[in-house]
């Protein structure tokens, strides 16, 4: 069946590095894929989606490119920011249901 | 702007006891969620409702009933609640055909 793999956290980064969570997948057919974020005692935003493959999602500084060739969406960013830190989650969609990766957590510090 | 909203917030519950979870959303959308999320696990999909009217099971169903009361409202209840059900439970509503998914802030249910 169709699942998503996301590499294990924490992701600890110094405020300003560059930020990558990788994000790799198997699924029949095109799927549409996703990255979520969950802040702290909240539930999950939609970060940023792709539809189609090469298509580059972006969203508040953070980008993913669907790369059908090497099914994958990885996450990235250019500079962290503390108020990035959350929980990720990489997603997604076919046929008629969402499926997520067990999330990666990420903490930026000063 | 509500979106999605879960109630209760929190709640602590003895082996055997029962309760219903309550979702609303006021987007208009067609089709609602009901997740659980463990640590490790990721979201794990419980039963969601495509249409008014319908329901289906998800990845995890066994343990719950879920009800689609009318096109905002889909209710998820636990009949004899036991441990294993402990989590944090999201339910999350979006309009079909692969459109984003927009989720509540979340139940978190303790059974003791």
């Amino acid at each position: 069946g169709d699942s998503v793999t996301q590499m294990e956290g924490p992701v600890t980064l110094s405020e300003e590095a560059f930020l990558t969570i990788n994000c790799t997948y198997t699924a029949t057919g095109y799927p549409s894929l996703f990255w979520y974020v969950q802040y702290p005692g909240e539930g999950l935003q939609l970060l940023l989606k792709a539809t189609k493959a090469d298509d580059k999602g972006s969203n508040k500084g953070f980008e993913a490119t669907y790369r059908k060739e090497t099914t994958s969406f990885h996450l990235e960013k250019g500079s962290v920011q503390v108020s990035d830190s959350a929980v990720y989650f990489c997603a997604l969609y076919n046929t008629d249901k969402l499926i997520f990766g067990t999330g990666t957590r990420l903490q930026v510090f000063p | 702007n509500a979106g999605v909203t879960q109630t209760p917030k929190f709640q602590v519950l003895k082996t055997g006891q029962s309760m219903t979870l309550q979702c609303a959303q006021d987007m208009n959308h067609n089709s609602m969620y009901w997740y659980r999320q463990d640590p490790g696990m990721g979201l794990r999909l419980i039963y969601y409702s495509a249409s008014e009217g319908t329901t289906d099971k998800g990845e995890v169903p066994n343990g719950y009933n879920v009800s689609r009361l009318n096109k905002r409202e889909f209710s998820l209840r636990l009949e004899s609640a036991a441990p294993s059900q402990t989590s944090v439970y999201f339910c999350a509503s979006d309009e079909g055909a692969r459109s984003p998914q927009h989720f509540g802030d979340g139940t978190r249910l303790s059974i003791l």
